[in-house]
């Protein structure tokens, strides 16, 4: 078992670009959420799956965010229209109903700085 | 509202000591569990430590331990016997049950650096 992986791991794009982010969970982890941390606070929930249903967002999502997992295994987080305020690092996690409940694995991150 | 509060942004330490992390938080909610977390400066977030609002001990794992005190809803981490490896941030998070059901989300307060000297 790997872990959480993210990919990239740092993107850099222009004002206005979209930018699409995937986070391979741990296998058979079924629980899925992704993060928002910017310089000097704690990571910021963002939104969170249960197999491929999408159950809790966060109004930090605006309409510019989508996030899918299709198939209830990787998921992708999407910036349309990006905006200087959406650098930050995006952290993705997982966790497994059944397990042990209380522990949500991290990934490494994806650091975006739009320019 | 939930929130979590860490009033130190950073702290030094001597190696083979202990330290302690302030964690206070604020719910109205009965239920709730506790969590702390390290992120090193490669970013990614560790789980360190779990306490339940209804957990009659406070939780321990190896140097690791919380200490818990409901009425002053405050959630310390002890680190005990520091070692230059625990130089890192540190978060306190919280996760509610809301509406008689969990959920998934965790809030994190702003962390606290912990520097570990030789």
């Amino acid at each position: 078992d790997t872990g959480v992986s993210q990919d990239p791991r740092h993107k850099i794009t222009k004002r206005g670009q979209n930018v699409t982010f995937r986070c391979d969970p741990i296998s058979e982890h079924n629980r899925l959420y992704w993060y928002r941390q910017t310089l000097g606070q704690g990571p910021e929930f963002l939104t969170y799956f249960q197999n491929e249903a999408q159950l809790e967002k966060s109004r930090l999502l605006s309409d510019r965010f989508s996030a899918e997992r299709p198939k209830g295994s990787f998921s992708t987080l999407e910036i349309q229209r990006t905006e200087q305020g959406d650098s930050a690092m995006y952290l993705c996690a997982s966790s497994h109903l059944g397990g042990r409940p209380n522990e949500q694995f991290f990934g490494p991150g994806t650091r975006l700085t739009v320019l | 509202a939930q929130k979590i509060t860490q009033t130190q942004p950073g702290m030094f330490v001597q190696e083979k000591e202990a330290v302690t992390l302030d964690c206070t938080y604020d719910t109205s909610d009965p239920s709730y569990g506790l969590f702390w977390y390290k992120q090193p400066s490669s970013g990614e977030m560790i789980f360190l430590i779990y306490q339940g609002s209804y957990d009659q001990q406070n939780a321990t794992e190896g140097r690791y331990s919380l200490n818990f005190q409901k009425a002053r809803k405050s959630a310390n981490l002890v680190i005990s016997a520091s070692q230059l490896g625990d130089s890192a941030m540190y978060f306190c998070a919280m996760r509610e049950a809301l509406n008689g059901g969990a959920t998934n989300k965790l809030i994190f307060g702003t962390g606290t650096l912990l520097a570990v000297q030789p």
